[in-house]
């Protein structure tokens, strides 16, 4: 258990409709990050927070945002949803600077299928 | 940018042989790298890194990697594998200490012959 919690674990959905995807971050870590496992793109970085404040922006699309609360929970809003969106998204976090140097850990995914 | 290309999206190996991994990294400014492994219906796991210091580093269940500056290389190996091995690797870079964002290879599959 890397102590990164995802809800929910499957997600089914059509398309055009909006989902959001919730991460808990481990205790004391600060950073959290969003990534997209898909067959054809692998693992595709998508955006990161620190301490709710966005850090590094990847291959995120318009469609998707983020967000960070002040309890470093974070939520990842996917909207009009196309059939390529189906992939596996996680999140992972990180202890704060000057700890383990790029160290995740990471949650155990939601798994979206967009049909 | 950084980048890293994993060679073989498959490799099988038998049971009690040797694994290698290789993972080839592309970086302007001094690396850090990483291994990571993902089992079935999970999330990544660190096995191993390095970031600075000894060149040979060592991580979790008996694998360990070496920084090759000079073939900008950073092969995953285990001198003997078990079927729990069965997993799917990535290797990752980043250049900055700290929380900067990984980026991952393609990922390889080890398959493990009984």
């Amino acid at each position: 258990d890397s102590g990164v919690t995802q809800t929910p674990k499957h997600l089914i959905t059509a398309t055009g409709q909006r989902v959001t995807l919730r991460c808990s971050p481990r205790s004391g870590d600060l950073s959290v990050y969003w990534y997209q496992q898909s067959l054809d793109q692998g693992l595709q970085f998508l955006i990161q927070y620190y301490n709710g404040e966005e850090r590094a922006k990847g291959n995120i699309l318009e469609r998707f945002s983020a967000q960070q609360f002040p309890d470093l929970h974070s939520e990842l809003n996917l909207s009009s949803l196309e059939l390529g969106d189906s992939a596996l998204y996680f999140c992972a976090s990180s202890p704060p600077q000057g700890g383990a140097a790029g160290e995740l850990f990471f949650g155990e995914g939601s798994r979206l299928t967009v049909l | 940018a950084q980048s890293v290309t994993q060679l073989g999206s498959h490799v099988s190996v038998s049971e009690g042989a040797l694994v290698l991994l290789r993972c080839n990294y592309s970086s302007s400014v001094p690396p850090y790298l990483f291994w990571y492994v993902q089992y079935p219906n999970q999330g990544l796991q660190l096995l191993l890194k390095y970031t600075t210091g000894a060149t040979l580093v060592k991580g979790i269940n008996g694998f360990e990697a070496e920084f090759k500056k000079s073939e900008t290389s950073f092969h995953l190996t285990k001198p003997s594998a078990h079927m729990s091995d069965a997993a799917e690797y990535f290797c990752a870079v980043t250049s900055n200490f700290g929380n900067e964002k990984l980026t991952f290879g393609t990922g390889t599959r080890l398959t493990i012959i009984p």
